[in-house]
């Protein structure tokens, strides 16, 4: 089962940031918060990754809480191209060996003209 | 394109038929995932290759599915004797190993209809 729970559905106006809340009131220390993304008919896309600290890359922000059980993805100014279903899940590094990914049912973010 | 690649991506047969399915990792991505996706659903990880050795198997891999990773490049997926519970999307992912490494490119999938 997935270690995190998400809001089914969200909708974002276009060139607005769109914050997408996930809890994983259960995360291990050893544990990272990964954000992946599924627009329809394709395969999953990594976004994002953190383990404490604030992230930030080209695609989006991850600002997770100090006491780790919850995080939030943060879109800066979304685009129509960004309506997709967003997964949070909670998984160690793994150096050897699988890392599997237990994907939950995510967030369907609809992004509005 | 040197993204995950993934063959055919759609697929159709009656139940009773065996399939087969290819995946084309990443060049140089030692580890290999198959996960299968139903619809409304996340992905499922069904199984595990680091380079030609299958390390890893869910319970999901009932004994119909068998994967293989010859030479430690592409890998196939078999099911035999198909069944309709089998109709979902199955998909592939490769990463390279080592710490910093452990983001997921995955392909576009195959999506099997058993009628």
């Amino acid at each position: 089962d997935a270690k995190t729970t998400q809001p089914p559905s969200m909708d974002c106006a276009e060139g607005r940031a769109a914050n997408l809340p996930c809890n994983h009131s259960t995360i291990s220390g050893n544990e990272y918060v990964y954000w992946y993304r599924q627009i329809h008919s394709q395969g999953p896309q990594y976004i994002i990754h953190g383990l404490k600290n604030n992230e930030t890359n080209e695609m989006a922000s991850l600002i997770i809480t100090e006491d780790r059980k919850s995080s939030t993805l943060i879109l800066p100014h979304a685009t129509l191209r960004d309506t997709a279903v967003y997964y949070c899940i909670v998984a160690p590094i793994v150096i050897q060996g699988a890392q599997k990914l237990v994907f939950g049912q995510g967030t369907r973010l609809t992004i509005n003209p | 394109d040197t993204g995950v690649s993934q063959n055919p991506r759609h697929k159709i047969t009656k139940r009773g038929q065996n399939v087969t399915f290819r995946c084309d990792p990443i060049s140089e991505h030692n580890r290999l995932y198959w996960y299968r996706q139903t619809l409304g659903q996340g992905p499922e990880f069904l199984t595990y290759f680091q380079n030609e050795a299958q390390l890893e198997k869910s319970r999901l891999l009932s004994d119909r599915f068998s994967a293989e990773r010859p030479k430690g490049s592409f890998s196939t997926l078999e099911i035999q004797r198909t069944e309709q519970g089998d109709s979902a999307m199955y998909l592939c992912a490769s990463s390279p190993l080592g710490v910093r490494y452990n983001e997921q490119f995955f392909g576009p999938g195959t999506r099997l209809t058993v009628l």
